[in-house]
C-alpha cells in the first residue's frame, strides 16, 4: 500500500535557525509529492509540491526535492519565521487521474522570536 | 464563495444518533473530496465526487457512512448509529478538475460522540 513517515514533532526553533522536516513515503506506483501546511485555526494549503523525481517544488522560501532512490521529500527552510509555526504535512498521490492523498501525521513547527 | 465551507464547525451527538455534515466548495471547483483526520494523525481519503457522482468511496470505512452531492455543488457526509470512534475532524476539499493536484480544504467539521 501506500504511506508516508514524518519525523514527530513538535519541532521547536529560534527565528531565523534552519528548518528541516523529513518526509519518506512508500507507494505503489509512481505518485506526485506534495506538502500542505495548517496555520492555527485555517485549513490545510498546499505549501509545494514534484510530480518526478530530481524535481525541487519551492514556496515562501521553502523547498523539498523529490529523490526517488531514497524514497525521500524533506522540507527544507533556510531561516525560519515566527510566522511559520504551523502544522506540516506531507503526502503523496498515485491515483490516475484524479488526486486520493495519502497523508504523513503531520509535524508542528514552533518558532520563537 | 471564496472558500471551501464546511458547516457545522463543531457537532456533539450522542452515540447511536444520526448526524449530517455540509460542504460548500468553492464555485465551479467539479472535484470534490472528504477525508477524516483523528487526533494526532494525517487526513484519511474518504470518498471523492466528480460531479454528482462519487468516482470513489472506497475509503469509507463501513455503510453507516454515506455521502451525496445531488447538484454537483454542495455535498453531504451522512452518519448513521454514530459511534464514539467516529469522533474526529471531517475536511472536505475542492479542485478545479479531476485532474488537478491543487486541493482547497475546509477548516472542518468537529464532531464528537459521547
Amino acid at each position: 500500500g501506500n504511506s508516508v513517515t514524518q519525523m514527530e514533532g513538535p519541532v521547536t526553533l529560534s527565528e531565523e535557525a534552519f528548518l528541516t522536516i523529513n518526509c519518506t513515503y512508500t507507494a505503489t506506483g509512481y505518485p506526485s509529492l506534495f506538502w500542505y501546511v495548517q496555520y492555527p485555526g485555517e485549513g490545510l494549503q498546499l505549501l509545494l509540491k514534484a510530480t518526478k523525481a530530481d524535481d525541487k517544488g519551492s514556496n515562501k522560501g521553502f523547498e523539498a526535492t523529490y529523490r526517488k532512490e531514497t524514497t525521500s521529500f524533506h522540507l527544507e527552510k533556510g531561516s525560519v519565521q515566527v510566522s511559520d509555526s504551523a502544522v506540516y504535512f506531507c503526502a503523496l498521490s498515485v491515483s490516475s487521474g484524479y488526486s486520493t492523498l495519502t497523508f504523513g501525521k503531520g509535524t508542528m513547527l514552533l518558532v520563537s522570536p | 464563495g471564496a472558500g471551501v465551507s464546511q458547516t457545522p464547525s463543531n457537532k456533539v451527538t450522542e452515540k447511536g444518533k444520526y448526524v449530517e455534515l455540509r460542504c460548500d466548495p468553492i464555485s465551479g471547483h467539479t472535484a470534490l473530496y472528504w477525508y477524516r483526520q483523528s487526533l494526532g494523525q494525517g487526513p484519511e481519503f474518504l470518498i471523492y465526487f466528480q460531479g454528482t457522482g462519487a468516482a470513489d468511496d472506497s475509503g469509507l470505512p463501513n455503510d453507516r457512512f454515506f455521502a451525496v452531492r445531488p447538484e454537483g455543488s454542495v455535498s453531504t457526509l451522512k452518519i448513521q448509529r454514530t459511534e464514539r470512534g467516529d469522533s474526529a475532524v471531517y475536511l472536505c476539499a475542492s479542485s478545479e478538475g479531476a485532474t488537478n493536484e491543487k486541493l482547497f480544504f475546509g477548516s472542518g467539521t468537529q464532531l464528537s460522540v459521547l
